[in-house]
């Protein structure tokens, strides 16, 4: 079955900074399939990127996703204080539909 | 926009059938696939399965043996039923409107703000 394992488990940035989060897959995936979620504590995951690249609505354009193949990627281009929350990568497919997420903790 | 709500016993003893309901509002239940996805405490998400409007389902090769999702469009909701629950079923159970074209995409767009079942005697 595919895996996806994201790196790295927690990114320690300032406001400002850009982030970089990786979700790896264990085989190619069909990167239609790809997308990526915000969960802040005690709320439900919100969609961000969708189709790899595909940002959902209203989600702001700091916010990017690229990749194709094995290799994720989703970028934060300069971090606000809301963005500091746990991101999740997720792909259709197998029984692990969704990575074991990345924290993204204030430095 | 779509709001879903999730409904249904907090707490369920051991061996016992966890049954929860999710509400869709502001939405048809049709002409979408609806899916249930949980996240024990402290952990990631896992998804369960889906279903479409017209009652064809596709479950988690995890969960296969022991689940059921049920469509009722006439009151535009959507069940779960998880057989023979352990203490490992403790999780905060999510429903989600899934979008799906196969071969284009798989995501989840619309979430409820999800429920903690609790398994324990």
């Amino acid at each position: 079955e595919i895996v996806l394992t994201q790196s790295p488990g927690t990114l320690s940035l300032s406001p400002g900074e850009r982030a970089t989060l990786s979700c790896r897959a264990s085989q190619i995936i069909n990167s239609g399939y790809l997308a990526w979620y915000q969960q802040k504590s005690g709320q439900a995951p919100r969609l961000l990127i969708y189709g790899a690249s595909s940002r959902a609505t209203g989600i702001p354009d700091r916010f990017s996703g690229s990749g194709s193949g094995t290799d994720f990627t989703l970028s934060i281009s300069r971090l606000e204080p809301e963005d500091f929350a746990v991101y999740y990568c997720q792909q259709y497919g197998s029984s692990r539909t969704f990575g074991q997420g990345t924290k993204v903790e204030i430095k | 926009q779509v709001q879903l709500q999730e409904s249904g016993p907090g707490l369920v003893k051991p061996s016992e059938t966890l049954s929860l309901t999710c509400t869709v509002s502001s939405g048809s239940i049709s002409d979408y696939y609806w899916s249930w996805i949980r996240q024990p405490p402290g952990k990631g998400l896992e998804w369960i399965g889906y279903i479409y409007y017209t009652g064809s389902t596709n479950y988690s090769p995890s969960f296969k043996s022991r689940v059921t999702i049920s469509v009722d469009t006439s009151k535009n909701q959507f069940s779960l039923k998880l057989s023979s629950v352990t203490a490992a079923d403790t999780a905060v159970y999510y429903c989600a409107r899934t979008n799906i074209l196969t071969g284009y995409y798989f995501y989840f767009d619309y979430w409820g703000q999800g429920t903690l079942v609790t398994v324990s005697s």
